[in-house]
């Protein structure tokens, strides 16, 4: 029972460097979530897919991009990462039009040297 | 945008206390989470309060959605050292996307 399943769990990148954050959920959900954590700042939403074939904007998009790959899959990624997007970054999900909240995965924890 | 307020910061207790911390909005809320998060982990969701006055615990765990909707407060009862995390509420925003917006998070410490 997997539940949220994040990868890379930890990973350094050089400024410039591209990489994708993988994301799966095996609980059939509909909605899928990005999030970055900050010291002192919470979570803050980066992107969201409210249903397969959907992406919206978050509070904090710039400089990411997402694919709703599937039901189960929604990556992030950073084309040119900078010093100013190490953070780590959750996934989560939930079912669509509910107030159930979130499944979050473990993070990832991304430093861009 | 909507904002959430949580409070106190930071705080250490000794095993065995009560703790209590708070999470204010300028805005209502429809539904009201708080979830815990171990270090290296993510967050885990504790209680679910979906009425204003509602209270509902877990445990040692008692929450409240506030009179106003505008707020929501978490107690921890005789506090144990597996207590120790950070502690985030979140509200549902009521722009209809069902998003919910975090607060900075509490982080507890509890000294054995």
């Amino acid at each position: 029972n997997a539940g949220v399943t994040q990868t890379p769990k930890f990973q350094v990148l050089k400024t410039g460097q591209s990489m994708t954050l993988q994301c799966a959920q095996d609980m059939n959900h509909n909605s899928m979530y990005w999030y970055r954590q900050d010291p002192g700042m919470g979570l803050r939403l980066i992107y969201y897919s409210a249903s397969e074939g959907t992406t919206d904007k978050g509070e904090v998009p710039n400089g990411y991009n997402v694919s709703r790959l599937n039901k189960r899959e929604f990556s992030l990624r950073l084309e040119s990462a900078a010093p100013s997007q190490t953070s780590v970054y959750f996934c989560a999900s939930s079912r669509q039009g509910t107030n159930y909240g979130y499944t979050f995965g473990s993070g990832t924890r991304l430093t861009v040297v | 945008g909507q904002q959430l307020n949580q409070s106190p910061q930071s705080m250490f207790i000794q095993e065995g206390e009560d703790v209590s911390m708070n999470c204010t909005s300028s805005s209502i809320f429809n539904t009201w989470l708080w979830y815990k998060q171990d270090p290296g982990e993510g967050p885990v969701l504790l209680i679910a309060l979906y009425k204003a006055g509602e209270l509902t615990s877990n445990g040692r765990l008692t929450a409240q959605f506030g009179i106003t909707r505008k707020d929501s407060f978490l107690n921890i009862s005789a506090s144990i050292p597996s207590d120790v995390g950070i502690y985030f509420c979140a509200g549902l925003s009521t722009s209809g996307t069902y998003k919910y917006i975090f607060g900075t998070g509490t982080r507890l410490k509890v000294l054995a």
